[in-house]
Order: structure tokens, then sequence, then C-alpha cells
């Protein structure tokens, strides 16, 4: 059983660039989250992703966006970066069941560095 | 609203001590999860365990054990006789029975001493 992936692993963007991470979920899986953990600070909600819609969003701007594929994987996409945005984006996924899922299998996460 | 909080933001102690750390929570809905994970330094988080609000029963694991008080919004983690490995990053967490969305206090960084 495999389980979450997240690509790339580290990143380095410039101001005002667009950004894409990856996530692909743990086998079974069909529902993604991503979150924003900043240096020394728990984990933020930015969204959720079920059958490719997003159900669920946290206070992030619009600029921050998502997609999910027929497979549940899933892309978190980010606009006209600022270099708050430097941060770790781990991504959840959460197999079929009740709601809430209350079953989160983490990814390692994607390291962003926004000069 | 809801909220987590972890007052203590670092923690060392030396190995084969014990040490708890705290977590308070806030919330005005009935059913709700409470969890805690560990984030070590590659920076996944590992799930430790999950309580639901209906479950006031203690839980051991080994060398963890969780304290949960609903009547004091707290639900504390153990760790006995700690080893080097358990050094990392531990969060506490909230989910409301409404949504899925998972919210997260800012962490108590657990250093053991050899």
């Amino acid at each position: 059983e495999t389980g979450v992936t997240q690509s790339p692993t580290h990143l380095i963007k410039t101001r005002g660039q667009q950004v894409t991470l990856r996530c692909s979920s743990q086998s079974g899986h069909n529902t993604v989250s991503w979150y924003q953990q900043a240096l020394g600070q728990g984990p933020q909600f930015i969204f959720q992703y079920y059958r490719e819609e997003e159900n669920g969003r946290g206070n992030f701007p619009p600029r921050f966006s998502g997609l999910q594929f027929p497979n549940y994987s899933s892309e978190l996409n980010v606009n006209a970066l600022e270099l708050d945005d430097s941060a770790l984006y781990l991504c959840a996924s959460s197999p079929p069941g009740t709601s809430p899922r209350v079953v989160y299998t983490f990814g390692s996460g994607t390291r962003l560095t926004v000069v | 609203a809801q909220k987590v909080t972890q007052a203590q933001t670092e923690i060392s102690v030396v190995e084969k001590e014990d040490v708890t750390l705290d977590c308070v929570y806030e919330t005005r809905d009935t059913t709700y999860y409470l969890f805690w994970y560990k984030q070590p330094p590659s920076g996944e988080l590992v799930f430790l365990i999950r309580r639901n609000s209906f479950d006031e029963q203690n839980e051991i694991s080994g060398r963890y054990s969780w304290n949960f008080q609903k009547f004091t919004s707290s639900f504390n983690f153990t760790i006995t006789a700690s080893q080097v490995v358990d050094s990392a990053v531990y969060f506490c967490a909230l989910v409301m029975n409404r949504d899925d969305k998972i919210i997260f206090g800012k962490g108590t960084r657990l250093h053991i001493l050899p």
C-alpha cells in the first residue's frame, strides 16, 4: 500500500510567479486536502477536493486554486506568489466513508521558498 | 469559533524521563474528534491517536498515553520513559463532525536529550 506522495520536495520561486504542487493520494483514497504550514506554526487548511470538485475551503485568497483528477491525484496552484507564501505545503488523503473522514494520511510536503 | 491551544512551545527532557504535552481546545459543538500527530524533521504528519467527543476513556499504547477530560476541554499526551527517537514536533488537532477541516494547534517541539 503506497502512501501519499508529493512533488517536488523543494522549490524556489520568485515573487509574482506561479507554482504548481502535486499530490498522489494513497491507494483507495478519494478525498484530498491541502494544508499550508508556515515556519513554527501548525498547518492551516487551504481546501479539500472530493470527486474532482472543491468541497470546503479555508481562509485563503482565490489565487490559491486546485484540481483533482479522475485518479484522485491533485494539484495546488498558487498565482502571483508573495513572500508570505513561503511554507511547507502538505497534502492529505482520506478514504471513502462518512463525513468527517477522520482518517487522514499525510505526505511529506513540498517546501516552497519565495524570494 | 474552534481553536486548539498548545501552550508549551518547546520542551527539553533527558532520555528516560516522562513528559506530558498539554492541549486545550475550544468548540461549542457536541460532536467532534481530537487527534495527536507527530512531525519528525522529514516533514510528514504521523497519526498517533484519534478520539471522539463521546469517548472519554483514557488510552495507553505502549509508552504513549492520552488523558481526555471533557470538563476542562483538555486532551493531554504523555510519553513515558522518553527516547531520543521521540524528538519531534507534536500537534494536537480538532475536527468538527460537520466538516472535514483539521484545526491544528501551533505544536510543541520536544527535545529528548541523550
